[in-house]
């Protein structure tokens, strides 16, 4: 099957900082979603980008298909961007996940 | 965005008793729903498609005679834990996929078995 790799696994940042988070996959995939995880374990949808650009707000995203892999920017990071950061593939419609990004930000 | 519920979000119940569990899409209609589970700190990992009107399709080394899935309608998918252990124990999260392909993800149950 797809295997999903992220990184960085923690990321510790001061609030107003911008930062990168990335996810790597092993195979060609026809879905790619980001999501947040919240402290309650509600997972939030961030982004579906199988490919190309995405904003939103503070955060945007860009996978680039032919070279497997994705990016999610999170710009002047606050305190409630704090959680668990997954993306998560698939070939079909069966999503696998990564391990996560843990991001903490700091006052 | 779509909106996917479950019911109950907390339940303890003693061991070697059976727990169901309820996903309902809200403002779409879902063929295809999903059971996962998420140990503390961890990812969370498939157990089941469920899709409506058919059989479920279960993960390798899921056992389905343990996790018993329904989607009698459209809009609602349960699964079932029986014979409850400790082990059970854990984070399950359902999800829908709306018409566009993109899932969508209920709060999540978290299952305490004493």
């Amino acid at each position: 099957g797809i295997q999903v790799e992220q990184s960085p696994p923690d990321l510790i940042l001061q609030e107003g900082a911008n930062s990168t988070l990335r996810c790597n996959f092993s195979d060609s995939v026809n879905n790619l979603q980001w999501f947040h995880q919240n402290p309650w374990g509600q997972l939030i949808n961030l982004f579906y980008i199988p490919s190309g650009t995405k904003q939103n707000g503070r955060l945007s995203a860009t996978t680039v298909a032919t070279e497997r892999y994705s990016l999610l920017y999170i710009s002047s990071s606050q305190t409630t961007d704090s959680g668990v950061y997954f993306c998560a593939t698939a070939a079909g419609n069966k999503l696998t996940f990564g391990g996560g990004t843990r991001v903490l930000v700091k006052p | 965005g779509a909106v996917v519920s479950q019911h109950p979000s907390r339940v303890i119940c003693k061991s070697g008793t059976s727990v169901k569990i309820e996903c309902r899409s809200l403002d779409f209609q879902a063929t295809t729903m999903f059971w996962y589970r998420q140990f503390p700190k961890q990812s969370l990992m498939l157990m089941a498609t469920s899709n409506e009107g058919s059989k479920a399709t279960y993960e390798q080394g899921v056992e389905k005679d343990k996790f018993l899935i329904n989607h009698a309608s459209l809009t609602l998918s349960t699964l079932t834990v029986t014979s409850a252990h400790p082990e059970d124990s854990s984070f399950y999260i359902c999800s829908a996929l709306d018409r566009t392909y993109e899932q969508y993800f209920g709060p999540g149950t978290r299952l305490t078995v004493t």
